[in-house]
């Protein structure tokens, strides 16, 4: 089954303890791409990626990594987390840049 | 800049009525994507239409229509016979096409509740 597999779904963690979302994709996709929703924001870009160790910022980039080792795998990085970003994540795959994206189920972060 | 303004923050019909989703869009490339997002009550979102800016032919799928109007730089949703399964929070989105200044980027509108009743 195709599929954009996000992991945690729901976490909850305390400022500035690392953490580490995962997302993993088995569609051989070229373009990945984080965002983050928020209530009267809609979703916001937070880092994409074009392919294998190609990563550029999108809107909202601060205070968060990624890294593309495997065209499957994206995950993203919160070093230091912080209450702003408690948020919706969702992660997004698709076979290139302007097709059909494929959204992962979120992941729901809390940092108190 | 790049924006999505989707204006309506939720919509309450009931079924069996026809309603419209607004999305006015800002860009400053000349060729871009448009697209359409449909996010249900189980959170997931799921993809519905994409469209090349310069294609402007309206596009009909089943109950769904859309309207791709480049002088107004709207791109607009209308849900004909609308049903209870259509309850969802919609999202209009933008990306430059390639070799745009904002190829590879996604923007999004704050999204539009459609409640739809029984």
């Amino acid at each position: 089954e195709a599929q954009v597999t996000q992991n945690p779904r729901y976490l909850i963690t305390v400022t500035g303890k690392k953490l580490t979302v995962t997302c993993s994709q088995n569609m051989n996709h070229e373009y990945m791409s984080w965002y983050r929703q928020d209530p009267g924001l809609g979703l916001r870009q937070i880092y994409y990626s074009m392919n294998v160790e190609v990563t550029d910022k999108g809107d909202v980039p601060e205070g968060y990594k990624v890294s593309r080792k495997e065209k499957r795998n994206f995950p993203l990085i919160l070093e230091s987390p912080s209450p702003n970003q408690t948020s919706l994540y969702f992660c997004a795959s698709s076979f290139q840049t302007n097709t059909e994206a494929f959204f992962g189920q979120g992941t729901r972060l809390t940092v108190v | 800049a790049q924006k999505v303004t989707q204006a309506q923050t939720e919509i309450s019909v009931v079924e069996k009525e026809d309603v419209t989703l607004d999305c006015v869009y800002e860009t400053r490339d000349t060729t871009y994507y448009l697209f359409w997002y449909k996010q249900p009550p189980s959170g997931e979102l799921v993809f519905l239409i994409r469209r090349n800016s310069f294609d402007e032919q309206n596009e009909i799928s089943g109950r769904y229509s859309w309207n791709f109007q480049k002088s107004t730089s709207s791109f607009n949703f209308t849900i004909t016979a609308s049903q209870v399964v259509d309850s969802a929070v919609y999202f209009c989105a933008l990306s430059g096409a390639p070799n745009s200044y904002n190829f590879n980027k996604f923007y999004f509108g704050s999204g539009t509740k459609l409640n739809v009743k029984p």
